[in-house]
Order: structure tokens, then sequence, then C-alpha cells
């Protein structure tokens, strides 16, 4: 039992470049999220996914895009990433009926 | 627009001495609140959750309180370890929304 996965777990990209951020959970939850953590601004929610087939803005969904694969998997793309989007990624999932969050190692991406 | 604050950025306590943190909100009106731990270079790990209508949750060594007149948390941590330091959030949540809306965090220190 795994809990959540994220993939990579750094990465260096040049501005404009794209790529896309990986998560599973293995804890068979209904809802997922993306956030992102910088200094003195604590965690922001990007995305997230109430179930399979929906998804809905957070706080800072711009320059973002997401996608629920499937009821384990949730995706986070960067089309063409800026400095701005300079961070630590973490995705989380909880269960049905649940508030807990459970989160994963976190992605370091670096934007140059 | 909703503000959570957590009155300290750095905390330091001396082993066996409760450590107390503070997470103080506005224009917010949260049905659950919710304290995680962080560890360097790790993703948050759920602690305790306290509904609007309980004044007092504990766990262990962990101590939460909600007092919705003061719009305020305190996190208690009694007979303080070295291994208890780390930053911890809060996060509020309203009632029937999923998404948790996160504190900058406090990080504390237990000195041997």
């Amino acid at each position: 039992n795994a809990g959540v996965t994220q993939t990579p777990k750094f990465q260096v990209l040049k501005t404009g470049q794209s790529m896309t951020l990986q998560c599973a959970q293995d804890m068979n939850h209904n809802s997922m999220y993306w956030y992102r953590q910088d200094p003195g601004m604590g965690l922001r929610l990007i995305y997230y996914s109430a179930s399979e087939g929906t998804t809905d803005k957070g706080e800072v969904p711009n320059g973002y895009n997401v996608s629920r694969l499937n009821k384990r998997e949730f995706s986070l793309r960067l089309e063409s990433a800026a400095p701005s989007q300079t961070s630590v990624y973490f995705c989380a999932s909880s269960g049905l009926g649940s508030y807990e969050q459970y989160f994963g190692p976190g992605t370091r991406l670096t934007v140059t | 627009s909703q503000k959570i604050e957590q009155n300290s950025e750095a905390l330091n306590i001396q082993e066996g001495k409760t450590a107390t943190l503070t997470c103080n909100y506005t224009n917010y009106s949260p049905a659950y609140l919710q304290w995680y731990r962080q560890d360097p270079g790790r993703g948050p790990v759920f602690l305790l959750l306290i509904r609007e209508n309980e004044k007092e949750k504990r766990k262990e060594r962990l101590k939460v309180t909600f007092d919705t007149t003061l719009k305020q948390s305190l996190f208690h941590i009694t007979a303080s370890q070295p291994a208890d330091s780390a930053t911890y959030l809060c996060a509020l949540q309203s009632f029937g929304n999923e998404k948790l809306t996160f504190g900058t965090g406090t990080r504390l220190t237990i000195i041997p």
C-alpha cells in the first residue's frame, strides 16, 4: 500500500517547455487535489477532482491543466512553463465522507 | 478575503515543556479545522480534525481547541520531544466543501 505517489521527484525546465506531473493513489479515494507550496505562501490549491471525470479550479489555476485519467490517477500539465511556476507541487487525495487529506512526497520544479 | 494566520513563523521550546501553536482566521466560517505536520522535503501528514461544535479534541500528547467566537484554534503538544520538531499547518474547511485553505505554518523546534 504505497498511498499517494508522485513522479518525478525533481525537474528542471526552461521557460516555455511543457511537462506533466503524475500522481496516483491506491486507497480507492474519490477526491484528488493538486497544490503548490511556496515560501511564505503556504499550500495553495491549483485544481481538484471530486470524482472520476470531474475537475474544478482552485485558488491558482492559471497556467495549468489537469486530467483525471481514472479513479487512481490525476495529472497536472504545464503547457508553457514560466519562472513563476517554480515551486514544490503536492498531490493529495481524500476518501468519500472523510475530510483528512493524504499527501504525496512532492515534486520540486525549477523553471529557468 | 479569507485569511488564516499562524502567529509565529518559528517557535523554539525546551524539551519536556508544552508547545502551543496558534491559528487565527478572518472572513471565514469553517465547519472543520485540521492540523497537519510537515517534515522537511516531505508532504504534510494529517494529525487531527475538530468540528465547529467541538471545543476540544485530544490524541495522545496532542490537544486541539477551537473557539469560533474568537476565530482561533490552539494546538498543544505536551511533554514535547525533539522528534516533534517540524512545521505544523492548520487548514480550514467549509461545510459541504472539500477544499481546504491552509495557513503558512509554524516551524517548531524542540531543544534538548
